[in-house]
């Protein structure tokens, strides 16, 4: 089983739609949780950190489920700009400071 | 405010050559990490510093990598006899703390490699 899973995708919305992402992760002890963008031959950048009360910013929306191990981004009245490959970031886990990232998400959203 | 700085951007080498690779964190970033990229493939991690110790380098895929951070700050990944199966962009990042105390990590906008 992978560290973190995601749908690759695509995910093909019209502009206006709402889409949302989920994310699994294996190890119970991660601390840290986090969603980035990655445009074509870009690199990651950080879209918003996740955590466990739920967090909001604009027209994205995180939530953290420990219990199950899950990790959601809803993006509400997409936007062209919106397209791109969504990667979901967990830490190692207790004594692992790295990041371990999923291999992401791909929206494309249509005029 | 730099961000994170990677040299050279684009590196295109002969199968059997040595690359070095350059990283340049965000001044005061703790942490540094490598990582790498295959054309549509997720990132694979190779190698974390915590200053200039490198606590997990579990990602390194054989001992043709290396990899060292000096004074804290710059980082250099070696890839000795690259071969074609190297070829990816290699992306390095820091984060103020360890990936484990909720901090984000930036990124720079990698080298990308070629082994022809």
């Amino acid at each position: 089983r992978k560290e973190v899973e995601q749908d690759p995708g695509p995910f093909n919305v019209p502009e206006g739609a709402t889409v949302a992402f989920n994310c699994t992760y294996s190890n119970s002890a991660s601390q840290s949780f986090f969603w980035y963008r990655q445009d074509c031959r870009k690199e990651p950048k950080l879209l918003m950190s996740v955590y466990s009360s739920g967090n909001e910013d604009g027209r994205f929306t995180a939530q953290l489920n420990r219990a199950s191990q899950y990790i959601s981004l809803l993006i509400r009245d997409s936007k062209l700009s919106d397209s791109a490959t969504y990667l979901c970031v967990v830490n190692g886990g207790s004594g692992t400071y790295k990041y371990i990232f999923g291999t992401g998400t791909r929206l494309k959203v249509l005029a | 405010g730099a961000g994170v700085s990677q040299s050279p951007s684009n590196k295109v080498t002969e199968k059997g050559k040595d690359v070095e690779l350059r990283c340049d964190p965000i001044s005061g970033h703790t942490a540094l990490y490598w990582y790498r990229q295959s054309l549509g493939q997720g990132l694979e991690f190779l190698i974390y510093f915590q200053g200039n110790s490198a606590p997990d380098k579990s990602g390194l895929p054989s001992d043709r990598f290396s990899a060292e951070r000096t004074g804290g700050s710059v980082s250099t990944l070696t890839i000795q006899r690259t071969q074609q199966e190297d070829s990816a962009v290699y992306l390095c990042a820091s984060s103020l703390r360890s990936a484990g105390r909720g901090t984000e990590a930036f990124f720079g906008q990698g080298t990308r490699l070629t082994v022809v």
